[in-house]
């Protein structure tokens, strides 16, 4: 089984505050986790990564966090600012005998409020 | 810069009526990926190619093909479209399949495909 779950469809958080995505993940195969970033009418960017040997990759307000025994990451964007209202998606990357295989969560919809 | 092109952004089709969508890029990726995306689902990949090595998905349905004809051009035909088929249509390049941590996906804007 090769799931990647985000439970929560949208989450709204106060300009300043903290916000967190969670994802999480059913093979424990799974190697790589990339967070997308996508604003309406455009395609999915690049956000953060961490790899399964890390449990935390920071990037400015940016940081991921990995719990391999819970099969549990979480996005934490610190101070929050309108600007990243966005639908944000965990995608985790998984090796298959014939090719590499990446799998997409659903997305969390965030809207930060003024 | 744009670095993943999809046309058009919108297209309407009828019912059975074959329909072509196109995909390119400037980025001189090797692997080219399309994906289909319904409201509120994850992004799901129904074929990607290695340079001119074509790879399908197990579940994609066989009323969906593709073309490489080129390193920056790729088409995805959909032979006769039904209902079920109205989604967004990403077009996404890597470098490598390896899909590392510095070998992300690059995305275009997407195609909405209606079909009525």
């Amino acid at each position: 089984d090769q799931q990647v779950k985000q439970n929560s469809p949208s989450l709204s958080v106060q300009e300043g505050r903290i916000s967190i995505l969670n994802c999480d993940y059913t093979n424990s195969m799974f190697d790589y986790f990339l967070w997308y970033k996508k604003y309406p009418a455009e395609g999915p960017t690049f956000l953060i990564s961490i790899s399964s040997i890390k449990d935390k990759n920071e990037d400015g307000r940016f940081t991921v966090f990995l719990n391999k025994s819970a099969k549990h990451l979480s996005l934490h964007i610190v101070p929050s600012q309108p600007g990243d209202s966005a639908v944000y998606f965990c995608r985790g990357y998984i090796k298959k005998t014939s090719y590499d295989k990446v799998i997409f969560g659903p997305g969390t919809s965030l809207s930060v409020i003024p | 810069d744009a670095m993943v092109i999809q046309n058009p952004r919108y297209q309407v089709t009828q019912f059975g009526k074959p329909v072509t969508l196109s995909c390119s890029q400037t980025l001189n990726h090797n692997v080219m990926y399309w994906y289909q995306q319904k409201s509120s689902q994850a992004p799901k990949l129904l074929f990607h190619y290695y340079d001119k090595d074509f790879n399908n998905e197990a579940d994609t349905p066989d009323n969906f093909q593709s073309r490489r004809p080129n390193t920056s051009f790729c088409f995805l035909d959909i032979r006769s479209p039904g209902l079920g088929d109205a989604a967004m249509y990403l077009c996404a390049t890597s470098r490598d399949l390896s899909a590392g941590i510095n070998d992300e996906q690059y995305f275009g804007p997407g195609t909405r495909l209606t079909v009525t």
